[in-house]
């Protein structure tokens, strides 16, 4: 079974910082992943999908790595801003029609 | 583009009361899904549809039932409410199998007193 997970659960950085997140998956035979911003009260808006095929997605200041062989994914963002501040979803497919997602990571950027 | 719209976006139940929540999308999407989103719990998946007139079960069924008459709506139901219920749930649409990524709505916010 495909498990994912999102560590750290919280981060709070002060604006202007450059920060990683990381997100972790069990079976690394995955077709791609995806990236999600939700802010609070909202629903999930799409950042960044990676192809299995592929082993970065930049947009703007973010940028993801795909790595399967380490069932690993990372989202940097750089130079981070108030605006930033939300919660990180990172999700990966599961049986065909399903996707798994992590928990993740609720970011805060202090002024 | 509106994308994948979801109505209500807030509603309160009484235990034993039925609704339906609606998902429209505008992208001419093949795919369409139902989740819910529970504190500790991560998203979920109710039930799903390939194409117009198919549904399918996802992880946590029970409780719901869905409905695809048209490509661009999916219905889910709740026949009779329960607090444990009580969640947010999101549609959510792709063009095909999960290669496409995932384009949500925005939620309702039901809660079942």
């Amino acid at each position: 079974k495909q498990e994912v997970t999102q560590i750290p659960a919280a981060l709070s950085v002060p604006e202007g910082e450059n920060l990683v997140l990381n997100c972790s998956f069990t079976d690394s035979a995955i077709y791609n992943l995806q990236w999600f911003r939700q802010d609070p009260g909202k629903g999930l808006t799409s950042l960044l999908l990676i192809q299995s095929s592929q082993r970065e997605q930049t947009s703007g200041r973010l940028n993801a790595s795909l790595d399967k062989s380490s069932g690993r994914s990372t989202l940097y963002i750089a130079a981070s801003q108030p605006g930033d501040s939300a919660t990180y979803l990172c999700a990966v497919p599961y049986n065909n029609n399903d996707m798994r997602f992590g928990a993740g990571t609720r970011l805060t950027v202090k002024p | 583009n509106a994308g994948v719209t979801q109505t209500p976006k807030f509603r309160v139940l009484k235990t034993g009361q039925s609704m339906t929540l609606l998902c429209a999308q505008d992208m001419n999407h093949e795919y369409m899904y139902w989740y819910r989103q529970d504190p500790g719990m991560g998203l979920r998946l109710i039930h799903y549809s390939v194409g117009e007139g198919t549904t399918a079960k996802g992880e946590v069924p029970d409780g719901y039932n869905v409905s695809r008459l048209k490509k661009q709506n999916f219905l889910l139901g709740l026949e009779s409410a329960a607090p444990s219920q009580t969640s947010v749930y999101f549609c959510a649409s792709s063009p095909g199998r999960v290669l496409y990524g995932y384009t949500f709505g925005s939620g309702t916010r039901l809660t079942v007193v």
